[in-house]
């Protein structure tokens, strides 16, 4: 299934280091997500776009920026992160995010680990 | 009290056999109910949604009380390819309607 990409699906990064995550969805959804997977812990959402606008933003540490240049992308840019931010990163889009039969469909993630 | 709860698990069952999941949830607003897949490593997947009146699809039935604030899903004659993590997931009324998962359960089917 390639209705939701996400690039890279592993990442070893420094804390030092800049990087960026990319996803894509080829769904013609209006809305993306971001979600980070911890071990034993439940799906965390992170930011949501809809029609390229941030909706929701639970309040995520500024080392992580989300970026949606248009419906059918999402980045999350990566600086300064920390060992504990190790972990699968989601990537979801819907076709809208305000109607109750509203289906998030996922990308395979990226496992990011964070020396 | 969290707002969607699960019980980890894991649950060990032999192939053949029947077995439930619950999951309750706090918020009484909340308005639409999911399950989803989780196979290790990989990404959920949607196994269906939850009706008010209760649906099935083959050998899954997925069932809701509003009343109790719980759901449920069903899974007859379990097969080795059934073994996965199951998140419950809620979808709260209003505004952005904001979906909540629940931490998984762990289900590994037993030759």
């Amino acid at each position: 299934e390639t209705g939701v990409t996400q690039t890279p699906r592993h990442l070893v990064m420094g804390m030092t280091n800049k990087k960026s995550l990319k996803c894509e969805q080829h769904l013609g959804h209006n809305a993306m997500y971001w979600y980070k997977q911890s071990a034993k812990k439940p799906l965390e959402l992170m930011f949501v776009y809809s029609l390229e606008e941030r909706v929701e933003n639970n309040s995520v540490p500024s080392r992580f920026s989300p970026e949606c240049p248009n419906s059918s992308h999402l980045f999350l840019h990566l600086h300064t992160l920390q060992p504990e931010d190790s972990a699968l990163y989601l990537c979801a889009s819907s076709l809208w995010g305000g109607q109750s039969t509203d289906t998030q469909y996922f990308g395979p993630g990226t496992r990011l680990t964070v020396l | 009290r969290k707002e969607v709860e699960q019980d980890p698990g894991p649950f060990n069952v032999p192939e053949g056999a029947t077995v439930a999941f619950n999951c309750t949830y706090s918020n009484s607003a909340s308005q639409s109910f999911f399950w989803y897949r989780q196979d290790c490593r990989k990404e959920p997947k949607l196994l269906m949604s939850v009706y008010s009146s209760g649906n099935e699809d083959g050998r899954f039935t997925a069932q809701l009380n509003r009343a109790s604030q719980y759901i449920s899903l069903l899974i007859r004659d379990s097969k080795l390819s059934d073994s996965a993590t199951y998140l419950c997931v809620v979808r709260d009324s209003g505004g952005y309607q904001k979906v909540t998962f629940g931490t998984g359960t762990k289900l590994q089917v037993i030759p």
